[in-house]
């Protein structure tokens, strides 16, 4: 079964600082990767995605993710964090053949601090 | 830009009574799914739904769980006898297709008291 791992429950950075969020995959062949934010007491929001093309994706929000199939990686990064980017980031990852359902990770709560 | 809306956003019930939590994909949309998130833990995989029949369901969703498109714009999910352990955010979802990814609602908070 496939599944994501997202290293660090809470990750804590200053405005202005890089935000690295980091998602590893675990599948026997290169699946669909996806990026989620949650906002306080809102829904899901599709941040990125990777399909199979290009392995650097550029999300919304100024987010993006690279695909590393020999790292099974898929870091979510934002070269300058803002005070509107506290959240919950979660990382989920589909099969590309058959079965279309998301698997998620435990997700991380990002804290950004003057 | 096209939305999933969920009715309620909140639904308190008492233990051992049906609920019906309400979806309306959006328009294009072919696959729907049904996922939930008890506080504090992440998204779960309840049930995914193609061609008016269930494509795919978790352990979670027994046969207490029950989904149906009633029309061409609805997409419901019943549970028929509510237990304490099912008070979650459940949230509707939609997609064309895997790889266009998956707009979820807002989410009705279920508590079951």
């Amino acid at each position: 079964a496939q599944s994501v791992t997202q290293l660090g429950s809470h990750v804590s950075v200053s405005e202005g600082a890089l935000v690295l969020l980091r998602c590893n995959y675990s599948s026997s062949v290169p699946p669909y990767l996806f990026w989620y934010v949650q906002y306080p007491n809102q829904g899901l929001q599709l941040l990125l995605k990777y399909t199979s093309a290009a392995t650097l994706v550029k999300g919304i929000n100024g987010f993006e993710a690279e695909f590393k199939k020999s790292e099974t990686s898929f870091h979510l990064t934002k070269p300058s964090a803002h005070m509107s980017d506290a959240a919950e980031y979660f990382c989920a990852v589909s099969p590309t053949g058959g079965g279309n359902k998301l698997t998620f990770g435990t997700g991380t709560q990002l804290k950004v601090e003057l | 830009e096209p939305e999933v809306t969920q009715t309620p956003s909140h639904q308190v019930t008492q233990m051992g009574q049906e609920v019906i939590l309400r979806c309306v994909p959006i328009s294009n949309h072919l696959y729907f799914y049904w996922y939930r998130q008890i506080l504090g833990q992440k998204v779960e995989f309840l049930v995914s739904f193609y061609n008016n029949e269930i494509s795919e369901k978790s352990e979670i969703f027994d046969d207490q769980f029950s989904v149906e498109r009633p029309d061409g714009s609805n997409f419901t999910l019943k549970i028929r006898s509510t237990k304490l352990e099912d008070s979650a955010m459940y949230f509707c979802a939609s997609s064309e297709g895997q790889a266009y990814g998956y707009t979820f609602g807002s989410g009705t908070r279920l508590t079951v008291v």
